[in-house]
């Protein structure tokens, strides 16, 4: 595996659901981001990991936990999730403060 | 005032023409600035970057930088339809990257 993947690629669950998405770089970058893009909306910043440290966390509600065990692999853990939830998450690497490389996204639906 | 901002198109060009993308940002401490593309359906893919005031160039991709405006652009020459897609602004302000909503450009055949 090259670049920056990302489990599942799609993901339907209900609101009282229990789901992880997982995020792996294969890039030996030391900063990972998830995102949130919603149709017609800019790239949300949701968390930032520096070194497996949280360094932001962008006023996302509880219902997402970000885990980062190490600086390859990043989990989004999801659960009592909304409709509005629905949309194409995408993980990221970088260096610190240099270009970002993003995986290809898990497209959620939440019914 | 939105942190990065971009005219969200749709801007059409026909093949062959030049296609100019306009990014404005207000934090004027901002050191780097990316472009991404990004098709319909996929993930953002980083095309250019530039640090320094001026243009850079990469292929048929100009990247043009005006700290003093706060102005960055994106220019693609002999655009293709394949150059179909929406290109988004980046701009790393404070350590962490702040993105416009992106132009939506469409290359007619």
């Amino acid at each position: 595996e090259t670049g920056v993947t990302q489990t599942p690629r799609h993901l339907v669950m209900g609101m009282t659901n229990k789901k992880s998405l997982k995020c792996e770089q294969h890039l030996g970058h030391n900063a990972m981001y998830w995102y949130k893009q919603s149709a017609k909306k800019p790239l949300e910043l949701m968390f930032v990991y520096n070194f497996k440290e949280q360094t932001e966390n962008n006023s996302v509600p509880s219902r997402f936990s970000p885990e980062c065990p190490n600086s390859s692999h990043l989990f989004l853990h999801l659960h009592t999730l909304q409709p509005e939830d629905s949309a194409l998450y995408l993980c990221a690497s970088s260096q610190v403060r240099n270009e970002q490389f993003f995986g290809p996204g898990t497209r959620l639906t939440v019914l | 005032q939105k942190e990065v901002e971009q005219n969200s198109g749709p801007l059409s060009v026909p093949e062959g023409a030049i296609a100019s993308l306009n990014c404005t940002y207000s934090d004027r401490g901002s050191q780097s600035f990316f472009w991404y593309r990004q098709y319909s359906g996929k993930s953002p893919e980083l095309i250019m970057f530039i640090y320094s005031n001026g243009d850079k160039e990469d292929g048929r991709f100009t990247a043009q930088l005006n700290k003093a405006s706060q102005y960055v652009s994106l220019l693609i020459r002999d655009s293709q339809p394949s150059d179909s897609a929406t290109y988004l602004c980046a701009v790393n302000g404070g350590g962490k990257l702040i993105f416009g909503q992106g132009t939506e450009l469409s290359v007619k055949p």
